[in-house]
């Protein structure tokens, strides 16, 4: 079975900063996909980035990017420019193909310091 | 467009009674899940939906849970005889397709709390 980690409870981060949070997985499967989930304090679990397994760059939408290295079953993601409005809990999740389901982490929550 | 909504927001009841969740997937998309999330946890997989096959049921934790999912659009959780472990954020999510490329889309969730 599928299993994520992430080691890092809480992070925090200075407004404007850059921060990474980890994430390690463990699977046997060679094509599948990876997803990092922010959510807020409403509870909705909004989609940050994607990676697909089969592609070698890794993803990036605007201060998002992510560290996909496929050989270690690492996917990191690093915020840039910090803002108030990522605080939040983020989930890192995988799910491969023919299984329907997202498997996940536990999470870790980002502080942002003003 | 509308995303997934979900009622109600919260629910609190006694110990012994059923409840009934409820999920509107986004217009048009085939694919419908519920995960659990329990305090300090990450979301566990319960059950999931697509078109009109026989739904995966391999996540529900006893057979006090049972989901139905009417005209292919809306879905129904239902827990029986509630125990206090039931206490938990029950997201409902959905898909365009099924398939390990598609996105899951959440909705904002109903907290549970059992007495």
């Amino acid at each position: 079975a599928q299993t994520v980690t992430q080691s890092q409870p809480e992070m925090s981060v200075q407004e404007a900063e850059t921060v990474t949070l980890s994430c390690t997985y463990d699977t046997s499967e060679s094509d599948y996909y990876l997803f990092w989930y922010k959510q807020p304090p409403s509870r909705q679990m909004i989609l940050v980035i994607r990676q697909e397994a089969y592609k070698q760059q890794n993803a990036t939408e605007n201060r998002f990017s992510v560290n996909f290295q496929k050989a270690a079953k690492s996917f990191s993601l690093k915020i840039s420019d910090s803002q108030l409005g990522d605080a939040a809990m983020y989930f890192c999740a995988y799910k491969g193909f023919g299984n329907e389901k997202l498997t996940f982490g536990t999470g870790t929550r980002l502080t942002i310091i003003p | 467009g509308a995303g997934v909504s979900q009622s109600p927001s919260n629910k609190v009841t006694e110990k012994g009674k059923d409840v009934e969740l409820r999920c509107d997937p986004i217009s048009g998309h085939t694919a419908l899940y519920w995960y659990r999330q329990s305090l300090g946890q990450g979301l566990e997989f319960l059950i999931y939906f697509q078109g009109n096959s026989a739904p995966d049921k391999s996540g529900l934790p006893s057979d006090r849970f049972s989901a139905e999912r009417t005209g292919g659009s809306v879905s129904t959780l239902t827990i029986q005889r509630t125990q206090q472990e039931d206490s938990a954020v029950y997201l409902c999510a959905s898909s365009l397709a099924s398939g390990a490329q598609e996105t899951q889309y959440f909705g904002p969730g109903t907290r549970l709390l059992v007495l």
